[in-house]
């Protein structure tokens, strides 16, 4: 069975204060890694995906990294506009119509 | 393009009513699916199609029934609401299956009483 560990369950940083989220999985192949971003009462928005170990994907203050067993998002310099919550998500390559979602890292930016 | 919409953003049932909830996606996508999210948890999968007139069943299907006779269209039917079904849903759709992005609708967010 598929599963995706995140951490921490909450990060709260200062502006400016560089950090990252984790994203711990198993799958029996991996299709892709995904990262999505929600607001609050929102639906999640699909931010990257990563298809191999040593891949990087990056967007703004964001980056993604991936390895055979987790995935990293660093967030450089963030700001409070970052504020959301991360989800990260395991595509496997056995079954095109399942992912497996982790429960998510809740971010605050403090200004 | 409007993406992913679902109807209605909020709704109130009583324990034992049966509704149904909207989902449409005009970006020609074959693959669409609804999830569940819970306080504090992540997505749920509860049914999937990977075209019309084919479905399938996900992590947590019971009480729930789909069916998918156009592209773009993918209603989610509650036979007979139980508390237990308070949550926030949201439907999504990609371009080539649930192993690929995907992109999610605003959600609905349903409470039993």
């Amino acid at each position: 069975e598929d599963q995706v560990t995140q951490s921490p369950e909450a990060l709260r940083l200062q502006e400016g204060e560089s950090s990252s989220l984790n994203c711990s999985y198993t799958v029996s192949g991996l299709r892709g890694l995904f990262w999505y971003r929600q607001d609050p009462g929102k639906g999640p928005e699909f931010l990257f995906t990563l298809y191999s170990a040593g891949e990087e994907k990056e967007k703004e203050r964001l980056k993604a990294t991936l390895t055979k067993k987790e995935s990293f998002l660093h967030i450089t310099a963030p700001k409070p506009e970052d504020s959301a919550t991360y989800l990260c998500a395991v595509g496997p390559n056995t079954n095109a119509g399942k992912s497996t979602f982790g429960d998510g890292t809740t971010l605050t930016v403090k200004p | 393009n409007a993406g992913v919409t679902q109807t209605p953003k909020f709704q109130v049932l009583k324990t034992g009513q049966s509704m149904t909830l909207q989902c449409a996606q005009d970006m020609n996508h074959e693959y669409m699916s609804w999830y569940r999210q819970d306080p504090g948890m992540g997505l749920r999968l509860i049914h999937y199609s990977v075209g019309a007139g084919i479905t399938d069943q996900g992590e947590v299907p019971n009480g729930y029934n789909v069916s998918r006779s156009t592209t773009e269209d993918f209603p989610l039917r509650l036979l007979s609401a139980a508390p237990s079904q308070t949550s926030v849903y949201f439907c999504a759709s990609s371009r080539e299956g649930g192993s690929y992005e995907q992109y999610f609708g605003p959600g609905t967010r349903l409470t039993v009483t």
